[in-house]
């Protein structure tokens, strides 16, 4: 069974940083594109980045572009996401989900999620 | 970027009455590369139809996506209780991918 366990999330103040883990398992990692995909609290779903099955490519949506860095570990399984510079605005539940290619596809199955709240 | 827009926000139906949930993109979506989700309360979005009309795997008949190029259709023919959620529609013919607004279904 292909499951995605996200954790790192937590309370960090305007301008602080936060590194997020998504630990896979149930399928071949090093095969599959994998995304995060965020959802602001009672709104809907917007992608924030994704990285190819090697790592080689990277892809962000341009409002966490410099902000943000996507990296994996194939040899651990584990998909990451540095987030730098947190705003008010990033405050969000944040999905890992496993794509098809980083630029296109869908995404199944989705993590339970972990919450970022930026507040001072 | 393609904008994705569900139609309506709200939908008040019965059980075993006939969902029809619209999503409309601003700009053509080759190849029908589009995917619809449901999201229950408290839930992380699971895969419902990719390629606009195929069904993901463990998915009930009763889910069937139709549509092309700007508009996309999901129809659930009839509502079970354990239906009644949020839908989204997600395009990813072009990047970056983008998700429609949702479509909350609730129980008239």
């Amino acid at each position: 069974e292909v499951q995605l366990l996200e954790s790192g999330g937590g309370l960090v103040q305007p301008g602080g940083s936060l590194r997020l883990s998504c630990a896979a398992s149930g399928f071949t990692f090093s095969s599959y594109a994998m995304s995060w995909v965020r959802q602001a609290p009672g709104k809907g779903l917007e992608w924030v980045s994704a990285i190819s099955g090697s790592g080689g490519s990277t892809y962000y949506a341009d409002s966490v572009k410099g902000l943000f860095t996507i990296s994996r570990d194939n040899s651990k399984n584990t998909l990451y996401l540095q987030m730098n510079r947190l705003r008010a605005e990033d405050t969000a539940v944040y999905y890992c989900a496993k794509g098809i290619t980083a630029q296109s596809g869908w995404f199944d199955p989705w993590g339970q999620g972990t919450l970022v709240t930026v507040s001072s | 970027e393609i904008v994705l827009t569900q139609s309506p926000g709200t939908l008040s139906l019965s059980p075993g009455e006939r969902a029809t949930l619209s999503c409309r993109a601003s700009q053509s979506v080759s190849s029908s590369y589009l995917a619809w989700y449901q999201q229950k309360p408290g839930q992380a979005p699971s895969l419902l139809i990719y390629g606009a009309s195929s069904r993901a795997t463990g998915i009930p008949h009763r889910f069937s996506g139709s549509g092309s190029g700007t508009d996309f259709t999901l129809t659930i023919s009839r509502l079970e209780p354990e239906d009644f959620a949020v839908y989204y529609c997600q395009q990813y013919d072009s990047s970056p991918v983008t998700f429609g607004q949702g479509t909350k279904l609730e129980i008239k």
